[in-house]
């Protein structure tokens, strides 16, 4: 069974702090996403990669950075969390070249910043 | 104006009704169209996939897509309780390094 595997589900951190948010997928995908998803905007994509070391700025990459050193795994990193920065961030994966429409998501991690 | 508008909900019917969940679209470039199923708390999951204008069925689920109108609808017949989800459309926008463009999510409760 393909599993992308995010480390936490939920976290709870305080203005300024760092985050790391990590995200594992065994089924050798050559593309990884980083979304956010809040109610009534839908997701939104903050980075997205295609192979290891590559990466591509999404819609909203403001406050965020993100990380590729092997191809299973992408980390999500913000320097300095917000509060603007509570929401539910969710990885994904997908096969091929370029982006396909049939992406894998993990469960989600509910990152609430106080 | 959102590129893609999808009713938020959250939509209640009772079981066994016939579900009808749409987006609109704008942008003609907007090609392969997608249904994601999403429980709650949990990650969105591919529920159905079509490129051409028509229909396309997969056991209670049916996707249709109308290009011309830049319309596309998701139909689930004889609902269950377990389809309370929130249903998210996607589109692949082929002008723009066909990235996924995502309505905002239709909630569907399903009432036994």
């Amino acid at each position: 069974d393909v599993k992308v595997t995010q480390s936490s589900r939920y976290l709870v951190k305080r203005t300024g702090e760092k985050v790391f948010l990590e995200c594992v997928q065994d089924m050798d995908h050559e593309n990884m996403f980083w979304y956010r998803q809040d109610p009534g905007l839908g997701l939104r994509l903050i980075y997205f990669s295609y192979d290891v070391k590559m990466k591509e700025k999404g819609d909203i990459p403001e406050g965020y950075s993100v990380s590729r050193e092997k191809k299973e795994r992408f980390s999500l990193i913000l320097e300095s969390a917000s509060t603007n920065q509570t929401s539910m961030y969710l990885c994904a994966s997908s096969r091929g070249t370029g982006n396909t429409g049939e992406l894998f998501f993990g469960e989600g991690s509910r990152l609430t910043v106080l | 104006q959102k590129e893609v508008e999808q009713d938020p909900g959250p939509l209640s019917v009772p079981e066994g009704a016939i579900v009808s969940l749409n987006c609109t679209y704008s942008n003609s470039a907007f090609q392969y169209f997608m249904w994601y199923r999403q429980y709650s708390r949990k990650g969105p999951e591919l529920l159905m996939y079509t490129y051409s204008s028509g229909n396309k069925e997969d056991g209670r689920f049916t996707a249709q897509v109308d290009k011309s109108s830049k319309y596309i609808s998701l139909f689930i017949r004889d609902s269950q309780p377990s389809d309370s989800a929130t249903y998210l459309c996607a589109m692949i926008d082929m002008d723009s390094n066909y990235q996924l463009i995502w309505g905002a999510g239709t909630k569907l409760i399903i009432k036994p």
